[in-house]
């Protein structure tokens, strides 16, 4: 079955940093990949997604390219800020409705 | 504020009574989601309707959980006889279709904690 695996958390970084957050996927067909975030006491917020095979989803200055060759769909930025600290959930869906995520990483930005 | 809303935010029941939680999606979304989500794990698909028909449920879903959407807006989660493992982040998202369906994005709501004590 569809299954995405993504890295384990806390990542801790100092302000400036670069950042990646590994993921990997497993689907049938053509899925459409996304990147979720997950700010304390706020729902789940799309961060960016990619639809097919080397398109790249960029936003709030994340980007994450979409690699069918290697399965994968890694988050980065050039420098985080304080602000970004959050649970960042990579997923996908692969023609039906129903969207798998994987278990979340936390990343923790220090001043 | 016109994105998802779910009440109550919080909600702690003894095992064995029945929880009820609502969801509003945004008003021109005509799809609507329930998901799960456990202490350290992403969220996990339950239900999903498009306007007031329920098109599929998942295996998670027991004989427990039922799900309406009574006039294709807002939707209510019952848990009857609650158990300690139903204790999780219930989430609700909406999306409007629109567009092809890889195209969609779907809005979550703050989502309702539930402890079962």
């Amino acid at each position: 079955g569809n299954s995405v695996t993504q890295m384990e958390g806390p990542v801790t970084l100092s302000e400036e940093a670069f950042l990646t957050i590994n993921c990997t996927y497993t689907a049938t067909g053509y899925p459409s990949l996304f990147w979720y975030v997950q700010y304390p006491g706020e729902g789940l917020q799309l961060l960016l997604k990619a639809t097919k095979a080397d398109d790249k989803g960029s936003n709030k200055g994340f980007e994450a390219t979409y690699r069918k060759e290697t399965t994968s769909f890694h988050l980065e930025k050039g420098s985080v800020q304080v602000s970004d600290s959050a649970v960042y959930f990579c997923g996908l869906t692969s023609g039906t409705y129903k969207y798998i995520f994987g278990t979340g990483t936390r990343l923790k930005v220090l001043a | 504020d016109t994105g998802v809303s779910q009440n109550p935010r919080h909600k702690i029941t003894k095992r064995g009574q029945n929880v009820t939680f609502r969801c509003d999606p945004i008003s021109e979304h005509n799809r609507l989601y329930w998901y799960r989500q456990t202490l350290g794990q992403g969220p996990e698909f339950l239900t999903y309707f498009q306007n007031e028909a329920q098109l599929e449920k998942s295996r998670l879903l027991s004989d427990r959980f039922s799900a309406e959407r009574p006039k294709g807006s807002f939707s209510t989660l019952e848990i009857q006889r609650t158990e300690q493992g139903d204790s999780a982040m219930y989430l609700c998202a909406s999306s409007f279709s629109g567009v092809a369906v890889l195209q969609e994005t779907q809005y979550f709501g703050p989502g309702t904690r539930l402890l079962v004590l």
